[in-house]
């Protein structure tokens, strides 16, 4: 069945540090692929996503660029800040109700 | 604002009781889900609804019931049969033919 298979946390940065949370996914077809970001004691809020093969999304200095030949969307940003703290999840859709998340990557940012 | 309104934020069961959990939206959106969500597991689907009226088992209801006699209600009753309740419990919404999700902030449901 499909799958998301994402990295374990907590990854833990230093201000304005590079940040890289792989995510692989396995699906029949093509799904769509998305990053929600959940902060402390709050539901998930969609970060970004892409729809199809090289496509990248992009918001608030996240990126990720949804690979087919490697099933990756790994979510990177150049410089992470304090305020960047939160959960990471990353998640795939092949139908409007058939969301597969992963089990989420706790990142904690340090000035 | 539009938005996802789950209530309570902390919530306290006792054994053989049988606790209703409240989501309400505003968004207009025909789909909304409930979701449980452990430490290190991700979320994973109790039960959806796609219109009023009807609904469909996730991966994990035993133990829950639902209803959607509303467009914009989707209350989560969970019964003494879930034997292991205390879990982060998150509702969300979709609107039709749409792919993002609309989460509310949550509701830690606990065992005393």
């Amino acid at each position: 069945g499909n799958s998301v298979t994402q990295m374990e946390g907590p990854v833990t940065l230093s201000e304005e540090a590079f940040l890289t949370i792989n995510c692989t996914y396995t699906a029949t077809g093509y799904p769509s692929l998305f990053w929600y970001v959940q902060y402390p004691g709050e539901g998930l809020q969609l970060l970004l996503k892409a729809t199809k093969a090289d496509d990248k999304g992009s918001n608030k200095g996240f990126e990720a660029t949804y690979r087919k030949e490697t099933t990756s969307f790994h979510l990177e940003k150049g410089s992470v800040q304090v305020s960047d703290s939160a959960v990471y999840f990353c998640a795939s859709t092949s139908g409007t109700y058939k969301y597969i998340f992963g089990t989420g990557t706790r990142l904690k940012v340090l000035a | 604002d539009g938005g996802i309104t789950q209530s309570p934020k902390y919530l306290f069961r006792k054994e053989g009781q049988n606790v209703t959990l409240s989501c309400e939206q505003n968004l207009n959106h025909d789909a909304m889900y409930w979701y449980r969500q452990d430490p290190g597991q991700g979320l994973r689907l109790i039960y959806y609804s796609q219109i009023v009226n009807d609904f469909q088992k996730g991966d994990i209801a035993e133990g829950y019931s639902v209803s959607r006699e509303k467009k914009e209600s989707f209350p989560l009753t969970v019964t003494s049969a879930q034997k292991n309740p205390t879990a982060f419990y998150l509702c969300a919404s979709q609107r039709l033919g749409g792919e993002k999700l609309f989460f509310g902030s949550g509701t830690q449901l606990s065992v005393l």
